[in-house]
């Protein structure tokens, strides 16, 4: 099955200042890359997504990139701000089947003032 | 319709206690999947539904589990005979088709479960 490996397990950025994080995946076949913030106490919520058709996708401070070869995606995050603290995780699928995520372990981001 | 509910939000049990928790998903979503998620892990796939059709479970769901979506709209999981290793959080997600169109999956709060 799918391995979801995810890089680094801590995150500690001043304010402003950009953050990035890293995951492999083992399976050649998937094809869909979301990631999403887990704030305390609540579920994941989507925050971006990407397709094994793009290279790289953009929405304002936030943005991925998918290397198909390399089997790898990195989110990253410019002009942290405060409310960017959070555990982060990015997840692999394959579309068209039953779509289940495999997650990577999470990384939790901590944006200092 | 505000999200994906999920209740209990906690839930204490003893061990060799059954324990029943209950998702409510977004209304016209028709997959409902339920994922596990131990401290310090990412959330673990346990089974999903396409209306009332339970159709994979992983591994990871003994025969103590069992799920169910009776008319294709709120979910149960049961846990019986609940162990130690049972504690984590239960999250619920539902999703419009496949989950890889606009907004994926939503999840919900998810249940703690402590097992004692």
């Amino acid at each position: 099955g799918e391995n979801v490996e995810q890089h680094p397990s801590t995150l500690s950025v001043q304010e402003g200042d950009s953050a990035v994080i890293k995951c492999t995946y083992s399976d050649s076949a998937s094809n869909y890359f979301p990631w999403y913030k887990q704030e305390l106490g609540k579920g994941p919520q989507l925050i971006i997504d990407i397709r094994s058709n793009v290279g790289e996708k953009k929405d304002q401070r936030i943005a991925v990139t998918l290397n198909k070869t390399a089997k790898h995606f990195s989110l990253h995050i410019t002009e942290t701000q405060p409310e960017d603290s959070a555990v982060y995780f990015c997840a692999a699928s394959i579309t068209g089947t039953a779509s289940k995520l495999t997650f990577g372990t999470g990384t939790r981001l901590q944006v200092t003032l | 319709d505000t999200g994906v509910s999920q209740d209990p939000r906690h839930k204490i049990t003893k061990r060799g206690q059954n324990v029943t928790f209950r998702c409510d998903p977004i209304s016209e979503h028709n997959r409902l999947y339920w994922y596990r998620q131990t401290l310090g892990q990412g959330p673990e796939f346990l089974t999903y539904f396409q209306n009332e059709a339970q159709l994979e479970k992983s591994r990871l769901l003994s025969n103590r589990f069992s799920a169910e979506r009776p008319k294709g709209s709120f979910s149960t999981l049961e846990i019986q005979r609940t162990e130690q290793g049972d504690s984590a959080m239960y999250l619920c997600a539902s999703s419009l088709g496949a989950g890889t169109g606009a907004g994926g999956y939503t999840f919900g709060s998810g249940t703690r479960l402590t097992v004692v």
